[in-house]
């Protein structure tokens, strides 16, 4: 079964502190995509970053990398020098393309505290 | 990415009655789907909304109670039915674009039940 795990409920740093949030996953399908949502206190999501099963280059944007790992089903998103503004929930995702419905599992998500 | 309009973006609603939330993309997409988040709760998907058909629900949702429209490729709607406290969450739209596997939501409708 699929399933997304974010251990981490709740984030705390002092701002230009670097932080780094959890992500594993379950999935039976050889093919499937990862991804990376920020929700800031507004509610939309928005879209951080994808990262296929067949991928596992690191990726570095700006102050964001992110670090996929299939030998332990682990997506780990690093925010270097945190920022005030970098506070919102982050979800991790999964979708699996094998049954072509394109669903995505989220995990539970962390909150991101970063205190001025 | 296109833009993603949703209405209302927030409501309060009196418990028994029911509200239909509108979802509008201003290019067409291939894919559109309805995700609740429940307070302080991560994302649950709701249903599949499919072009000229049925969607299809997930376990746990039913018909009866979230009727979804998808007249075209632009446009869907949900409507929270017969609505209770418990249905008080976040409700997003969310697209997919043509062989694209990235999901982009719209700002979502706040609905609180009383």
């Amino acid at each position: 079964a699929q399933k997304v795990t974010q251990a981490q409920t709740e984030i705390s740093v002092v701002e230009k502190e670097d932080v780094t949030l959890d992500c594993v996953y379950e999935t039976r399908d050889t093919t499937y995509y990862l991804f990376w949502y920020k929700q800031p206190p507004s509610g939309e999501l928005v879209f951080l970053i994808r990262r296929n099963s067949f991928d596992e280059q690191n990726e570095i944007s700006g102050r964001y990398s992110w670090n996929f790992q299939k030998s332990t089903s682990s997506f780990n998103f690093t925010i270097t020098a945190s920022q005030v503004v970098d506070s919102a929930v982050y979800f991790c995702a999964l979708s699996e393309t094998t049954s072509g419905t394109y669903k995505y599992i989220f995990g539970t998500g962390t909150r991101l505290k970063v205190l001025a | 990415s296109a833009v993603i309009s949703q209405k209302p973006s927030r409501d309060i609603c009196q418990r028994g009655t029911s509200l239909t939330i509108q979802c509008q993309v201003d290019s067409q997409v291939t894919m559109m789907f309805w995700y609740r988040q429940q307070p302080g709760q991560s994302l649950t998907l709701i249903a599949t909304a499919n072009q000229g058909s049925e969607a299809t629900y997930e376990s746990g949702f039913v018909i009866d109670k979230f009727p979804i429209s998808r007249p075209n490729l632009t446009f869907s709607t949900l409507t929270v039915s017969n609505m209770s406290p418990e249905d008080s969450s976040i409700y997003l739209c969310s697209v997919l674009w043509g062989r694209s596997t990235e999901a982009f939501f719209g700002q979502g409708t706040r609905l609180t039940v009383v």
